[in-house]
């Protein structure tokens, strides 16, 4: 059973700080790597995607992913209210599908 | 900024009957995906689709599910005797080259079963 492991949260920041999302993965197959939002009632929409270890950042977006330990995160830098939203983690490996993480609620705080 | 759309955006339905959800997948896109979310829950994977052809299920995507390209355009997801479990949101999405590369969701079936 491949599963992803993410902090359910809710985690809350203050706006303008940094908020450290983390997720880990059980299948040490996995390839591809994933971070979704979800507003409540939407769809999932992708904030960045990562294959290799060390870091890839876009904007205030950092992933980050150590396949040694199986752990992939997101750093949020200058978190603002409009951040608030769920993050899903999302991996793939030798197969054709995503395995998602049950998501961790984030809420900046103005 | 291509999109992939759904119809419709909800569906209410009485137990036992049968529904067809529609996914128009971005235009380039070779690779099409069903995921459910009952409320509250996860995102779970239902079914992958490639080259007009199952390429992976789930254990939920059983008897009861099937998926079509009835054109060049379109994917459907067939439920058939619907039961009340099925109450979710249903997600198409869709890649141009397999699970390697990011999916792109739809906004999105509600799917009510009274």
């Amino acid at each position: 059973q491949k599963e992803v492991e993410q902090n359910s949260g809710p985690l809350s920041v203050p706006e303008g700080a940094i908020a450290s999302l983390n997720c880990t993965y059980s299948d040490r197959g996995s390839q591809s790597f994933f971070w979704y939002r979800q507003y409540s009632g939407k769809s999932p929409e992708l904030i960045m995607f990562i294959y290799s270890n060390g870091d890839k950042e876009d904007g205030r977006f950092t992933a980050q992913l150590n396949k040694a330990s199986q752990y992939v995160s997101l750093l949020i830098r200058d978190s603002q209210p409009s951040d608030s939203a769920t993050y899903l983690c999302a991996v793939s490996s030798t197969g054709n599908q995503f395995y998602f993480g049950t998501g961790t609620s984030l809420t900046v705080i103005p | 900024e291509p999109e992939v759309t759904q119809t419709p955006s909800h569906q209410v339905t009485q137990m036992g009957q049968e529904v067809i959800l529609r996914c128009v997948p971005i235009s380039n896109h070779l690779y099409f995906y069903w995921y459910r979310q009952i409320l509250g829950q996860k995102v779970e994977f239902l079914v992958s689709f490639y080259n007009n052809e199952i390429s992976e299920k789930s254990e939920i995507f059983d008897d009861q599910f099937s998926v079509e390209r009835p054109d060049g355009s379109n994917f459907t997801l067939k439920i058939r005797s619907t039961k009340l479990e099925d109450s979710a949101m249903y997600f198409c999405a869709s890649s141009d080259q397999g699970a390697r590369q990011p999916q792109h969701f739809g906004d999105g079936t509600r799917l009510s079963i009274l």
